[in-house]
C-alpha cells in the first residue's frame, strides 16, 4: 500500500533551471494538493486540484504551474527556479471536498536552488 | 484570512507525564480541525481529525478537543513515551476540505527517556 509518493525526494537547481516534482498516490483519491514547508513559516499551500482536469490556485501559486491529466497523478513544475523556492515540498491527497476525510501526505521533496 | 497558532513552540518532558499542546484560530467557520505529526526528514501523518460537528475524537493515548466558539483546539497525550517525540501540528480545514489546510507552525516535543 503506496499511499502518496513523491520523486525525487532531494534535488538541487541552478537559478533559472525548470523542473518538474512527481506526485502519485493509489488510493483513488480526488483532491490533491501541493504545499511548502519552510522555517518559521509553516506549511502553505501551493495549488490543488478537486479531480482530473481541474486544478486552483493557494495561497503562494506564483513561480509553479500545475495539471491533473489523470486521477493518480498531480505534478508540480517549476518554470524558472528562484533561491526563494529552496524549500521542502509535500504532496497531499484525501477524498474530495468531504469535511470528514483526513489528507495523506508523501515524504516530501527537498529542494535547493542555487 | 485564517490564521493557527500553536503555544507552547517547544516542549521537553520526562516520560510518563500527561501533557496538552494548545492550537488557536482565528475564523470560526472551519470544516474541520486536523492534527498531524512530524518526524524529522519525514512527511505528515494524519494523527485525529475533528468535523465542524464533533466536540472530540480519540486514538489510543491521543485526544483532540473542539471549540469553535472560541477558536480553540487541544491535543491532550496520555502517558507520554520517548516515541512520542516529533513536532505536533495543527490545522484548520476551510473551504469544505477544496481549499486546503491552514496550518499552525507546530510545537516540538520531547520526552525524555
Amino acid at each position: 500500500n503506496a499511499g502518496v509518493t513523491q520523486t525525487p525526494k532531494f534535488q538541487v537547481l541552478k537559478t533559472g533551471q525548470s523542473m518538474t516534482l512527481q506526485c502519485a498516490q493509489d488510493m483513488n483519491h480526488e483532491y490533491m494538493s501541493w504545499y511548502r514547508q519552510d522555517p518559521g513559516m509553516g506549511l502553505r499551500l501551493i495549488h490543488y486540484s478537486v479531480g482530473a482536469g481541474i486544478t486552483d490556485q493557494g495561497e503562494v501559486p506564483n513561480g509553479y504551474n500545475v495539471s491533473r491529466s489523470t486521477t493518480e497523478d498531480f505534478p508540480l513544475r517549476l518554470l524558472s527556479a528562484a533561491p526563494s523556492q529552496t524549500s521542502v515540498y509535500f504532496c497531499a491527497s484525501s477524498y474530495s471536498g468531504q469535511d470528514g476525510q483526513p489528507q495523506h501526505f508523501g515524504d516530501g521533496t527537498r529542494l535547493s536552488i542555487l | 484570512k485564517q490564521e493557527v497558532t500553536q503555544i507552547p513552540a517547544a516542549l521537553s518532558v520526562p516520560e510518563g507525564e500527561n501533557l496538552v499542546l494548545n492550537c488557536s484560530f482565528t475564523d470560526s467557520a472551519i470544516y474541520n480541525l486536523q492534527w498531524f505529526r512530524q518526524d524529522p526528514g519525514k512527511g505528515l501523518t494524519s494523527l485525529l481529525l475533528i468535523q465542524s460537528s464533533q466536540r472530540e475524537q480519540t486514538s489510543g493515548r491521543l485526544n483532540a478537543s473542539l471549540d469553535k466558539s472560541s477558536g480553540r483546539s487541544t491535543l491532550y497525550i496520555a502517558a507520554s513515551q520517548p516515541g512520542d517525540s516529533a513536532t505536533y501540528l495543527c490545522a484548520a480545514g476551510d473551504g469544505g476540505g477544496a481549499d486546503g489546510l491552514t496550518f499552525g507552525k507546530g510545537t516540538h516535543l520531547i520526552i525524555q527517556p
